[in-house]
């Protein structure tokens, strides 16, 4: 059984860029979320995804946006980059009825210069 | 709003010594109680969980016991490895609301 499959694994963009960030979920699942985690932090939630629409969304601003396809893959694309946006971006799938569990993938690490 | 509060490394040990990381949070509700461990270079992993007071979560050695009274999930080892070097995370989950992470507390274990 495959896990959670992120890509690229490192990013380096200037400010004012676009990225898209992709995230293949786990067999089975049909959730996804997206957290932002700062150096020395605990990962922030920025959205989530069920059924290819946006399910909750944390305290980010709308540059910060996604998409979830047929295949429950994902993608995190952020506008108009800003140095503060340097993180490591973490996605994680559940499964139906599985809230409670989120297998997260590696992560992306994101640096704005 | 729901939050939780962990206590700050990192934190230093030798080889099997014993282990305590101190978690407590805020809740509305009745919430589910996580610790997630993220190794160097790897991601987030479940590490134990517990979804109701008295509820005692374990794995790999480690525990911890949702204690509704003190509003306290620590998280214990009684002889931790230089293998369990990583970031911890202490987790809630109550109702709608998306995971809520403390800061992570980084341990580190030498031989």
């Amino acid at each position: 059984e495959t896990g959670v499959t992120q890509s690229p694994t490192h990013l380096i963009k200037t400010r004012g860029q676009q990225v898209t960030l992709r995230c293949s979920s786990q067999s089975g699942h049909n959730t996804v979320s997206w957290y932002q985690q700062a150096l020395g932090q605990g990962p922030q939630f920025i959205f989530q995804y069920y059924r290819e629409e946006e399910n909750g969304r944390g305290n980010f601003p709308p540059r910060f946006s996604g998409l979830q396809f047929p295949n429950y893959s994902s993608e995190l694309n952020v506008n108009a980059l800003e140095l503060d946006d340097s993180a490591l971006y973490l996605c994680a799938s559940s499964p139906p009825g599985g809230r409670n569990e989120q297998y997260f993938g590696p992560g992306t690490r994101l640096t704005v210069t | 709003g729901n939050s939780v509060t962990q206590m700050e490394g990192p934190v230093t040990l030798s080889e099997e010594a014993f282990l305590t990381i101190n978690c407590t949070y805020t809740a509305t509700g009745y919430p589910s109680l996580f610790w997630y461990v993220q190794y160097p270079g790897e991601g987030l992993q479940l590490l134990l969980k517990a979804t109701k007071a008295d509820d005692k979560g374990s794995n790999k050695g480690f525990e911890a016991t949702y204690r509704k009274e003190t509003t306290s999930f620590h998280l214990e080892k009684g002889s931790v490895q230089v293998s369990d070097s990583a970031v911890y995370f202490c987790v809630l989950l109550s109702g709608n609301t998306p995971l809520v992470f403390g800061k992570g507390t980084r341990l580190s274990v030498i031989a």
